[in-house]
């Protein structure tokens, strides 16, 4: 079945960086724009990023623009989240989903189970 | 674009109707309106896209109207899988923006 599968979470210190993945299954993961979208613990959803399906475009929500770089790995059928300079406010559970097109402007229609980043000293 | 949704919590119970609003900063085309449920400790889950189409697989007792500014996501009859929050995103304009939530609980 369709399956996308998070991890690299974990506790970091602030001005430190972490990576996260999201290995896709299940579909044609080369044919979909992916996102990441955050939720802080006890908070709402917050879009983070997303970039077409060839690679080719990226954009980022305001807070993480300049610190937070996504990428992808077609071969791989793998999604990537490079964070630096990481800060408290970036504590939260990341989501990677997948947009129902090829590029951004589209609904989320499958979402991973999250992964935790914990930014503490 | 910030999306503002009402009311913060709605109190009801099963077999009642609820609507809930999303209403945005500025206007939206209709077809970059999306609606989420998410229950505690499950990721979200797509309802309706484009203001009024339906996901696959979600009961026809859910339902999305509205342009412009204003939009609303109406469950016909509660059952109880659906009390959890629901989101509104708009997925057209950069950044893509969620509203805050509604948590619809059980009265």
């Amino acid at each position: 079945q369709m399956q996308l599968v998070e991890s690299g979470g974990g506790v970091v210190q602030p001005g430190r960086s972490l990576r996260l993945s999201c290995e896709a299954s299940g579909f044609t993961f080369s044919r979909s724009g992916m996102h990441w979208v955050r939720q802080a613990p006890g908070k709402g959803l917050e879009w983070v990023a997303v970039i077409w399906y060839d690679g080719s475009h990226e954009d980022y929500g305001d807070s993480v623009k300049g610190r937070f770089t996504v990428s992808r790995d077609n071969s791989k059928k793998t999604l990537f989240l490079q964070m630096n300079s990481l800060r408290g406010e970036d504590t939260a559970v990341y989501y990677c989903a997948r947009g129902l097109g090829t590029g951004s402007s589209y609904p989320l229609d499958l979402w991973g189970q999250g992964t935790l980043v914990t930014v503490s000293s | 674009i910030v999306l503002t949704q009402s009311p913060g919590t709605l109190s009801l119970s099963p077999g009642e109707r609820a609507t809930l609003s999303c209403r945005a900063s500025r206007s939206l085309s209709s077809t970059d309106l999306a609606w989420y449920q998410q229950k505690p400790g499950q990721a979200p889950k797509l309802l309706i896209y484009a203001a009024s189409s339906r996901a696959t697989g979600i009961p026809d007792r859910f339902s999305g109207s509205g342009s412009g500014t204003d939009f609303t996501l109406t469950i016909s009859r509660l059952e109880p899988e659906d009390f959890a929050v629901y989101y509104c995103q708009q997925y057209g304009n950069s950044p893509r923006t969620f509203g805050q939530g509604t948590k619809v609980e059980i009265k």
